[in-house]
């Protein structure tokens, strides 16, 4: 199995575009969660989806985020307008997520490194 | 509530020698606590988990970390460092309601040639 693919790997936009990341999840796995990396706040949990239904998004910092997963095997991050505080690693992991949402191993992708100007 | 803290935000120890990564939680109920790693420019990689099960819990590459419920610790450890070892660490508590998961703020370990 290829792992959690996200992509793109580095974005680099400026002020006010929006940004769309990306993510496959492991097949067969029925959760998927969505985290932002960095060095102020460390790995924050933005959203989880099970069985493609957001569970949990309080996380999301505010209405410029949105997260979809219109399928068992995709997932977007949205963010619109982008701002430089947005700037951080953004995390894509999947779960089998059987016997519970975050007591499951999580397969986490490489990321994306998002700079906002 | 639930709380994690990594008393250590960097760590070097000479390879060779034994490592010792500290974690404390705080949780109203039965956690899991899970450690994680991260290589540079790597998303993260399960080291090993605890679920009420077994107090100590062998992971991969060698680490094995003990839960302590009157110590309020998950301490991660291993008997000797390889320079393959350096990363940061991530100690991780989860409810049993699925309600939050907290990852520390992480601990960089260094190793010494």
């Amino acid at each position: 199995d290829a792992g959690v693919i996200q992509s793109p790997r580095h974005e680099v936009t400026e002020m006010g575009q929006e940004v769309t990341l990306r993510c496959k999840p492991i097949s067969g796995h029925n959760s998927l969660f969505w985290y932002r990396q960095t060095m102020m706040r460390g790995l924050e949990l933005l959203i989880y989806f099970n069985n493609n239904v957001p569970i949990d998004d309080s996380g999301m910092p505010e209405d410029r985020f949105s997260a979809k997963m219109p399928n068992a095997s995709f997932s977007t991050l949205k963010i619109q307008p982008s701002e430089p505080r947005d700037s951080a690693v953004y995390f894509c992991a999947s779960s089998h997520g059987t016997s519970g949402q975050f007591t499951d191993t999580q397969y986490f992708g490489p990321g994306t490194r998002l700079t906002v100007l | 509530a639930q709380s994690v803290t990594q008393l250590d935000s960097h760590v070097s120890v000479s390879e060779g020698t034994p490592v010792l990564l500290r974690c404390n939680y705080s949780s109203s109920y039965s956690p899991s606590l899970f450690w994680y790693v991260q290589h540079p420019n790597k998303g993260l990689q399960l080291l090993l988990k605890y679920t009420s099960a077994a107090t100590l819990v062998k992971g991969i590459n060698g680490f094995e970390a003990e839960f302590k419920k009157s110590e309020t610790s998950f301490h991660l450890t291993k008997p000797s460092a390889h320079m393959s070892d350096a990363a940061e660490y991530f100690c991780v508590v989860s409810g049993p309601r699925d309600d939050k998961i907290i990852f520390g703020k992480g601990t960089r370990l260094h190793i010494l040639p």
